[in-house]
């Protein structure tokens, strides 16, 4: 049970390239989540998904687009990357029992840098 | 608009005595939160949660409090130890919602 993975762990993009950020997680949840979190700053929802086929967007999603093909999957496309892309981004999924006290789980994170 | 606050970037304590992390939150709708701790070049994980039906939530040296009136919750760690040493990420959600807003995090400190 390898719980949520990310890659690339480490990346650095031209301004104006573009790159698909994989997730993956095995336990079989329904919700999952991309944030990013910039230097001294708390984590900032950029999409979600309730489950294969949904998803949403989040406080910042400008820049960003997702899928959700599977259950297990939820990619991040940055299409322009920008400088202001220069972040950590980390998955997380969800377990749903409907008492709406469950946790997140998240990966170990991508390092993004944009020059 | 920032819902969810940690007001302080950071703490030092000596081990063995008692870590106390704060959060305040803004909106009345936050019906449970949680505490996270993150370890550099590593997600966060998951330690600590209450629910709004409740006013405290232990965990061997982990306790979280929660003032509802005051829109505040904290975060005890007793006794504190080297290992605690991380940042500590509040977060809540309200009904319904399939969202955790977070705050910026505390960056504790414990030392030998």
């Amino acid at each position: 049970n390898a719980g949520v993975t990310q890659t690339p762990k480490f990346r650095i993009l031209k301004i104006g390239q573009s790159m698909t950020l994989q997730c993956t997680q095995d336990m079989n949840h329904n919700y999952m989540y991309w944030y990013r979190q910039d230097p001294g700053m708390g984590l900032k929802l950029i999409y979600y998904s309730v489950g294969a086929g949904i998803t949403d967007k989040g406080e910042v999603p400008n820049g960003y687009n997702v899928s959700r093909s599977t259950t297990e999957d939820f990619p991040l496309r940055l299409e322009l990357a920008a400088p202001s892309q220069t972040s950590v981004y980390f998955c997380a999924s969800r377990r749903t029992s409907g008492s709406g006290t469950d946790t997140q789980y998240f990966g170990p994170g991508t390092r993004l840098t944009v020059l | 608009d920032q819902q969810v606050k940690q007001n302080s970037p950071s703490l030092s304590v000596q081990e063995g005595r008692i870590s106390i992390l704060n959060c305040d939150y803004t909106n009345s709708m936050f019906d449970y939160f949680l505490w996270y701790k993150k370890y550099p070049a590593e997600g966060p994980t998951f330690l600590i949660s209450i629910s709004s039906i409740k006013d405290k939530n232990e965990d061997g040296r982990f306790t979280v409090f929660l003032n509802k009136s005051a829109k505040h919750l904290s975060l005890h760690i007793v006794p504190s130890q080297p290992g605690d040493s991380a940042v500590y990420f509040c977060a809540a959600s309200g009904v319904g919602t399939y969202k955790y807003i977070f705050g910026t995090g505390t960056r504790l400190k414990v030392l030998a």
